[in-house]
């Protein structure tokens, strides 16, 4: 089971490019590494997901060195609307083991 | 459906009674999982199902704790005699495939439970 850690909080500026690294030291050969974003009083909605180097979608990039140890999520020009509890996720239901979310980054973009 | 919905949306009870939270996945998902969220917290794993099949119920705060799934359709979650510490947010999601950090989880409303 991959524990992460993540950043508490952080804070960022409109226009501002916002990046979060997350730390997941023992994650397994055949883990992906999957980010969801939570605005108050939702559910978490899926990001990104990648298993190595860099995926970029429409909304973010995601970055993965070569010993997969950490990824960070990267949100260019972060709004308003960005402020929002950030997951970093890893690991595999199907053995019997458990996926933890963890307490996720609580990012706060300002004006 | 569009999407996973979960009913109600709200509930408040008092302390020693039972509540029982539903959830609809979107349809023709497989892998079904529940959630709870104290207040500022992070999300906490109570138990997933594959099909009608739930392999780890570790989960689970207590024994007061149970759930139940019809199928790869409808679940629910039930708290017997409820206590102060069950207040949360009560989260559902569900995903197309075999339950893997591959899948997306498409995540519910969520149910806010307070048992006074």
């Amino acid at each position: 089971l991959a524990k992460t850690t993540q950043p508490i909080s952080m804070d960022s500026y409109e226009g501002q490019e916002v990046n979060i690294t997350c730390s997941h030291n023992n994650i397994a050969t055949n883990d992906y590494i999957t980010w969801y974003q939570q605005f108050p009083s939702q559910g978490p909605r899926f990001i990104i997901q990648g298993y190595k180097t860099k995926v970029t979608n429409e909304v973010a990039s995601l970055f993965i060195p070569a010993d997969r140890k950490s990824s960070t999520l990267s949100l260019p020009r972060v709004s308003l609307s960005d402020t929002a509890v950030y997951y970093c996720l890893v690991g595999v239901y199907n053995q019997g083991g458990k996926l933890i979310f963890g307490q996720g980054t609580e990012l706060s973009v300002k004006p | 459906g569009a999407g996973v919905s979960q009913s109600p949306s709200n509930k408040v009870t008092e302390k020693g009674k039972d509540v029982e939270l539903r959830c609809d996945p979107i349809s023709g998902h497989t892998a079904l999982y529940w959630y709870r969220q104290r207040l500022g917290q992070g999300l906490e794993f109570l138990i997933y199902f594959q099909g009608n099949s739930a392999p780890d119920k570790s989960g689970l705060p207590s024994d007061r704790f149970s759930a139940e799934r019809t199928g790869e359709s409808v679940s629910t979650l039930t708290i017997q005699r409820t206590q102060q510490e069950d207040s949360a947010v009560y989260l559902c999601a569900s995903s197309l495939q075999v339950a893997s950090s591959t899948d997306t989880q498409y995540f519910g409303p969520g149910t806010r439970l307070t048992v006074l």
